[in-house]
């Protein structure tokens, strides 16, 4: 079975500076993805990023980028220019896709917190 | 275009009872996924239905049962309440459409299910 873990509870940042949460993972599958999602005081959970495992370039959406380190099993989340609004619980999830779905399995979490 | 919606938002029952919560799926989506969400945890995968059938259980007890209807939303039970089963209980939904599989879901804003 495949674990994900993230060995930050909490973290804090300045408000404009660069965070990166931690993100590791065990699975001897070779095709999966893996995601960052962010569930913010309102609870509803959104997709930051996304990465797919064969592909060896890291994903980047506007102020989000991963490190993917497949043979190390790490998938770190870099935030650049944080915002007061990316104040969240931020949870690293790996996917698996099988006949007529997926299957996801998501890390217990990081509290991040914005400071202004 | 609607996103995934759930109801109720909350909802309090007392040990023993039975409880039903509902979920419709993002406009264009036929898979439906339920998850636990412990307060302070990551979401763990109860099961996921497509076509009208459970395809997949993550391991909860079968007093957790769902139900696929045939315009995908879906419901999901849970038999004799535990005060463990406190949480919040997220719905997501994706697409599979002849095999080309959507990896990335959407989720609802989820229902918080106190038990007492």
């Amino acid at each position: 079975a495949q674990t994900v873990t993230q060995s930050q509870p909490e973290m804090s940042v300045q408000e404009a500076e660069t965070v990166t949460l931690s993100c590791t993972y065990d699975t001897s599958e070779s095709n999966y993805y893996l995601f960052w999602y962010k569930q913010p005081p309102s609870r509803q959970m959104i997709l930051v990023i996304r990465q797919e495992a064969y592909k060896q370039q890291n994903a980047t959406e506007n102020r989000f980028s991963v490190n993917f380190q497949k043979a190390a099993k790490s998938f770190s989340l870099k935030i650049s220019d944080s915002q007061l609004g990316d104040t969240a619980m931020y949870f690293c999830a790996f996917m698996k896709p099988h006949n007529y779905g997926q299957n996801f399995v998501f890390g217990p979490g990081t509290r991040l917190s914005v400071l202004p | 275009d609607a996103g995934v919606t759930q109801s109720p938002t909350h909802l309090i029952k007392t040990r023993g009872q039975q409880v039903t919560l509902r979920c419709s799926p993002k406009s264009g989506h036929d898979t439906v996924s339920w998850y636990q969400q412990a307060l302070g945890q990551g979401p763990q995968f109860i099961f996921q239905y497509y076509e009208e059938e459970e395809r997949q259980r993550g391991n909860f007890p079968d007093r957790f049962s769902g139900h696929q209807f045939p315009n995908y939303s879906s419901e999901l039970n849970v038999n004799a309440l535990l005060l463990g089963d406190s949480a919040l209980y997220l719905c997501a939904s994706s697409f599979y459409l002849s095999g080309r599989n959507s990896y990335e879901q959407y989720f609802g804003p989820g229902t918080r299910l106190t038990v007492t």
